[in-house]
């Protein structure tokens, strides 16, 4: 049973490009959740996503960072005009419900530079 | 603002000794708890859930849970050198008061150092 998977793996991008960073998650789980992770800082919950809603995007940037989780195909969390500041690495984790009860598991993440 | 603090370490033991991480949380609707091992450069990997007061035990591993003082904690006996990681705590909680929407909150974890 594949894990969950993200890509690409390593992404630089120059300050004004769009970063685009997919995440397919565990056979099986539909419920989606994207995190940021800081140099020395903890993980940073961003946005909650099912199969083509978004539940909860409280913990992300209100401009310039959207995200989606279609019916077909990954999910993708899109940063418009990066900024130096965006530079983190950035985890996908799913669950196959809700996570009151259910554990999250990571993929590898995406490590953005912003040069 | 929903707050996980875990000994800021780092934690250094000798090998085959127990290894004792800490993590305090402050909302007390939160529901479950959860320890990720980080290696450096990797993702969080799931080492335990615990969702219940008392001792939950797996190979090397122990959660114990006490909702009354809002504190969690993991025992890692019989340390080993692989078992070097920064550990985070993690704790499912309402986003808001009334709210039905909840997340993981997680602790800036703590650097484990097992010595040979």
């Amino acid at each position: 049973n594949a894990g969950v998977m993200q890509n690409p793996r390593h992404l630089v991008r120059r300050r004004g490009q769009e970063a685009r960073l997919r995440c397919s998650p565990m056979k099986g789980h539909s419920h989606v959740y994207w995190y940021r992770q800081l140099p020395e800082e903890g993980l940073k919950f961003m946005v909650y996503l099912q199969k083509e809603n978004i539940i909860d995007e409280s913990g992300m940037p209100k401009e310039r960072f959207s995200a989606e989780f279609p019916k077909e195909g990954p999910s993708i969390l899109r940063i418009q005009q990066v900024v130096r500041g965006d530079s983190a690495a950035y985890f996908c984790a799913s669950s196959p419900r809700p996570s009151s009860s259910y554990e999250q598991y990571f993929g590898p993440g995406t490590r953005l530079t912003v040069t | 603002q929903k707050e996980v603090e875990q000994n800021s370490g780092p934690l250094s033991v000798p090998e085959g000794a127990i290894a004792s991480l800490n993590c305090t949380y402050s909302d007390r609707g939160s529901q479950s708890f959860f320890w990720y091992r980080q290696y450096s450069g990797k993702s969080p990997e799931l080492i335990m859930f615990i969702y219940s007061n008392g001792d939950k035990e797996d190979g090397r591993f122990t959660a114990q849970l006490n909702k009354a003082s809002q504190y969690v904690s993991l025992l890692i006996r019989d340390s080993q050198p692989s078992d070097s990681a920064t550990y985070l705590c993690a704790v499912y909680g309402r986003r808001d008061r009334g709210s039905t929407l909840g997340r993981l909150y997680f602790g800036r974890g703590t650097q484990l150092t097992v010595w040979p």
